[in-house]
């Protein structure tokens, strides 16, 4: 299996404040994805790379950015985070047997 | 339009009754579809694709191209099936487009 690990798994932080989760794998895996999960929502895709430094918006990218510096990396930002933010967030990889592998998701709160 | 629609939002059935968890698309291109499980608290994993047409865990979906339908099915529903199921589409960009889910509930 892949491994992916996401930091931080928990988050509380207020309005207006910047926040960056960070996604780990070491499978060397080109494609990685940032989705966020909600309820009734399901998972949407926010933004996703294809290789370092090559990135790509998804359905929902506004109000994050996202650098890719290094294969294993994948960084998610968001500049200002705002209520409509708090979610679940997960991080995956497009493996070489052609599934999506997801790490175990970080919970945001915005107060 | 890419889009997945998983109808119900909770299905809730007793042990041993048979399971259909619905799942429609809408694709131009050649679908790809696979179904995605998230016991409590952990990470979402595979449970199967329609290319493999394997049966995993006793869940089977057939690829149903004139209804545009990838249901999941188990005739069998055990407590341990309680999750939530994810339906999504393969796209272009190799991204995966995913439907708001259906909570199973099995009773005992």
């Amino acid at each position: 299996d892949a491994g992916i690990t996401q930091s931080p798994r928990h988050k509380v932080t207020e309005t207006g404040t910047p926040v960056t989760l960070r996604c780990h794998q070491t499978e060397n895996h080109r494609y990685m994805y940032w989705y966020r999960q909600d309820p009734g929502h399901g998972l949407r895709l926010i933004h996703y790379s294809y290789g370092v430094k090559d990135t790509d918006k998804g359905e929902v990218s506004d109000g994050y950015s996202v650098s890719r510096s290094k294969t294993e990396d994948f960084l998610l930002t968001l500049e200002s985070a705002t209520s409509s933010q708090t979610s679940v967030y997960f991080c995956a990889s497009w493996t070489n047997s052609g599934e999506l592998f997801f790490g175990e998701g970080s919970r945001l709160t915005v107060l | 339009a890419q889009r997945v629609t998983q109808p119900e939002k909770l299905l809730s059935v007793f042990k041993g009754a048979p399971v259909e968890l619905k799942c429609n698309y809408s694709y131009s291109g050649s679908p790809e579809l696979f179904w995605y499980v998230q016991y409590s608290r952990q990470r979402l994993q595979l449970l199967l694709r329609h290319i493999s047409r394997e049966s995993i865990k006793g869940f089977t979906a057939d690829l149903n191209k004139g209804e545009t339908s990838f249901h999941l099915k188990k005739p069998f529903a055990q407590e341990e099936d309680s999750a939530m199921y994810y339906c999504a589409l393969w796209v272009y960009g190799n991204k995966l487009v995913f439907g708001a889910g259906t909570i199973l509930r099995v009773k005992s």
